[in-house]
């Protein structure tokens, strides 16, 4: 069965420090992988998904992610934090034969000044 | 695009009640999608129809939970027999036809179970 894990339950970073979000996948096939943030009382909205193409992948708000088949990981990171960046995320996995999304426990981020 | 929207935002119930939450998926999106998070996880997928057909329930998704989407548009799931193990926050999602399409997430339905 597939699954996501993500390492480090919380993050914390300086403002302007670089953030690091981990995310390793168990598929004996390259899935599609996702990743989801969560502000508080607000639903998930897509940061970015690797669906196949290009393996390092740009999304909103100055993240990106990259997918290396070797390692089974698809991390997420981003240059430079800003404050507004605080919020949980998520990472997620789909087969591609089924639609559902397997999603890791999460990543509360904390930016301080 | 007004987004995915579900009704009713926050729920609270006594144990052995029933409870039906409302979601609206985005207009031209054919997927809808049920989730479960509780505090502290990620979501976890209870089921998901292609249009009106539902197509996989998860084993997690006890004989008392009942969804449909009749028209193949607006979807409800229902609770029967609530439990205070229930009491998560009920995530819907919709997404167009083809694999990896992006799944838009709507704000929730809370539920508290007393």
């Amino acid at each position: 069965a597939q699954s996501v894990t993500q390492l480090g339950s919380h993050v914390s970073v300086s403002e302007g420090a670089l953030v690091l979000l981990r995310c390793n996948y168990s598929s004996s096939v390259p899935p599609y992988l996702f990743w989801y943030v969560q502000y508080p009382n607000q639903g998930l909205q897509l940061l970015l998904k690797y669906t196949s193409a290009a393996t390092l992948v740009k999304g909103i708000n100055g993240f990106e992610a990259e997918f290396k088949k070797s390692e089974t990981s698809f991390h997420l990171t981003k240059p430079s934090a800003h404050m507004s960046d605080a919020a949980e995320y998520f990472c997620a996995v789909s087969l591609h034969n089924t639609d559902k999304l397997i999603f890791g426990t999460g990543t509360r981020l904390q930016v301080f000044p | 695009d007004t987004g995915v929207s579900q009704d009713p935002r926050h729920k609270i119930t006594k144990r052995g009640q029933n409870v039906t939450f409302r979601c609206d998926p985005i207009s031209e999106h054919n997927r809808l999608y049920w989730y479960r998070q509780t505090l502290g996880q990620g979501p976890e997928f209870l089921t998901y129809f292609q249009n009106e057909a539902q197509l996989e329930k998860s084993r997690l998704l006890s004989d008392r939970f009942s969804a449909e989407r009749p028209k193949g548009s607006f979807s409800t799931l229902e609770i029967q027999r609530t439990e205070q193990g229930d009491s998560a926050m009920y995530l819907c999602a919709s997404s167009l036809d083809s694999r990896g399409d992006t799944q838009y997430f709507g704000p929730g339905t809370r539920l508290t179970v007393l």
